[in-house]
């Protein structure tokens, strides 16, 4: 069965500092990886993803991701964090064929 | 641009009672799905549906129901609600499972149950 870490319940940084948030992740095959943002009282809004090919995703609002297959990891970047980047952030994954399954999330605050 | 539309946006029932979440997508999509947030929970798939007329259990789907009406619609319905059930309902759907596109989210439906 598929499974998504997300090891950190929050993570504080302050603004124009880089930013990290961890995601490991366990399937039996080849994954398709995801990261979604919330903010206060809305849906999920897609960042970004990987499918294949490049290690390095670039996605939405300057954010980017590594997929590292030895440590089956996919760990969300940003160079400079903004305040309003301060929302919860969820990564999930999936395989072909199967359902999105999401991470408990991770709590970003970025402090001015 | 509608994408995926959920109604209602609010409810409160009463312990035992009945309602059906309703769900819609604009985009063609395949694959539907229905979620439930609990705080420090993250999101827990309640039901799939692949592909118009098959439906799937995810991880919690004790204590409701579902129905793929047609290719754009999703519904979920508790039968007798229980104060557990308390929650954020989220709709969602995505391409096709095999081109393993990103989801898109309905805004929710905030339910209590008392």
């Amino acid at each position: 069965a598929q499974s998504v870490a997300q090891p950190e319940d929050q993570v504080n940084v302050a603004e124009g500092n880089p930013l990290t948030v961890k995601c490991t992740y366990s399937v039996s095959g080849n994954p398709y990886l995801f990261w979604y943002v919330q903010y206060p009282n809305r849906g999920l809004q897609f960042l970004l993803k990987y499918i294949t090919g490049d290690n390095l995703v670039k996605g939405s609002y300057g954010f980017e991701a590594e997929f590292n297959k030895s440590q089956t990891s996919f760990h969300l970047k940003k160079p400079s964090a903004l305040v309003s980047d301060s929302a919860l952030y969820f990564c999930a994954v999936r395989q072909a064929g199967t359902a999105l399954i999401f991470g408990k999330g991770t709590t970003l605050s970025v402090s001015s | 641009n509608a994408g995926v539309t959920q109604t209602p946006k609010f409810q409160v029932l009463k312990t035992g009672q009945s309602m059906t979440l309703q769900c819609a997508q604009d985009m063609n999509h395949n694959s539907m799905y229905w979620y439930r947030q609990d705080p420090g929970m993250g999101l827990r798939l309640i039901y799939y549906s692949a592909s118009e007329g098959t439906t799937d259990k995810g991880e919690v789907p004790n204590g409701y129901n579902v129905s793929r009406l047609n290719k754009r619609e999703f519904s979920l319905r508790l039968e007798s609600a229980a104060p557990s059930q308390t929650s954020v309902y989220f709709c969602a759907s995505s391409g096709w499972a095999g081109m393993n596109t990103e989801a898109f989210f309905g805004q929710g439906t905030r339910l209590t149950v008392v």
